[in-house]
């Protein structure tokens, strides 16, 4: 299958800060790709739709000044938390399809778990 | 998003035996759907997927199976094994996005 890279996967970050995960489709390229969180023992929730070239799409409910999506070319999307709080730390999963369209397999990278104190 | 939801949270099964996840989606324009397996900490694994021109998918060792008429999806794991033992999410194209169910922890005891 397809192969979606995620970095870091890990981050411990001071409140205030703002953290970077970066997502890489490694052999395809994708002109979309999805964020995700996911909070404990519970299902991922779609945050954003990244577009290569374009803005992204934001879910109901979350916000776009917090959670900067940057795509800047057809194999790398990232995801930027400002101003990080304790109730930002989640784990936070990115996806892409090798699919000439986004109603394809969708395959995900390995997630980055993001812990603010 | 739409509501994809499933029936039991936690499935335990005796290594060997036959799984049967379900999961009821709410959206009847959706026309494609995907299950996936995740352990804990990683990223979801794609397992199997099934679009609604289709009622049946096999694979190795697993079946899809859709009903569109009460818009439902079951995955079944033959022999179970206790690799098997993760949380199971079934996830539904709405819109050219996926959206996830809340998921079923399976246990394999041995």
């Amino acid at each position: 299958g397809a192969v979606v890279s995620q970095h870091p996967s890990r981050v411990i970050c001071k409140s205030g800060t703002s953290v970077k995960i970066e997502c890489r489709s490694l052999d395809f390229q994708a002109t979309t790709m999805f964020w995700y969180r996911q909070f404990p023992k519970q299902s991922l929730m779609l945050m954003a739709t990244s577009n290569e070239g374009s803005k992204a799409t934001y879910e109901q409910g979350v916000e776009k000044d917090k959670f900067l999506i940057n795509h800047a070319s057809l194999t790398l999307s990232t995801l930027t938390v400002t101003s990080a709080h304790p109730e930002d730390s989640s784990f936070y999963i990115c996806s892409a399809s090798p699919g000439a369209n986004t109603n394809e397999k969708l395959f995900f990278g390995s997630g980055t778990q993001l812990s603010v104190l | 998003g739409e509501s994809v939801g499933l029936h039991l949270p936690t499935l335990s099964v005796q290594e060997g035996d036959n799984s049967i996840i379900n999961c009821a989606y709410s959206n009847s324009a959706s026309d494609y759907f995907i299950w996936y397996k995740q352990e804990s900490g990683k990223g979801p694994q794609f397992i199997i997927d099934i679009r609604s021109n289709m009622d049946k998918r096999q694979g190795q060792r697993v079946t899809v199976l859709l009903n569109k008429t009460v818009k439902h999806l079951s995955l079944q794991i033959a022999a179970t094994q206790p690799g098997d033992s993760a949380v199971y999410f079934c996830a539904e194209n709405n819109f050219n996005k996926f959206y996830f169910g809340s998921g079923t922890k399976l246990n394999v005891k041995p």
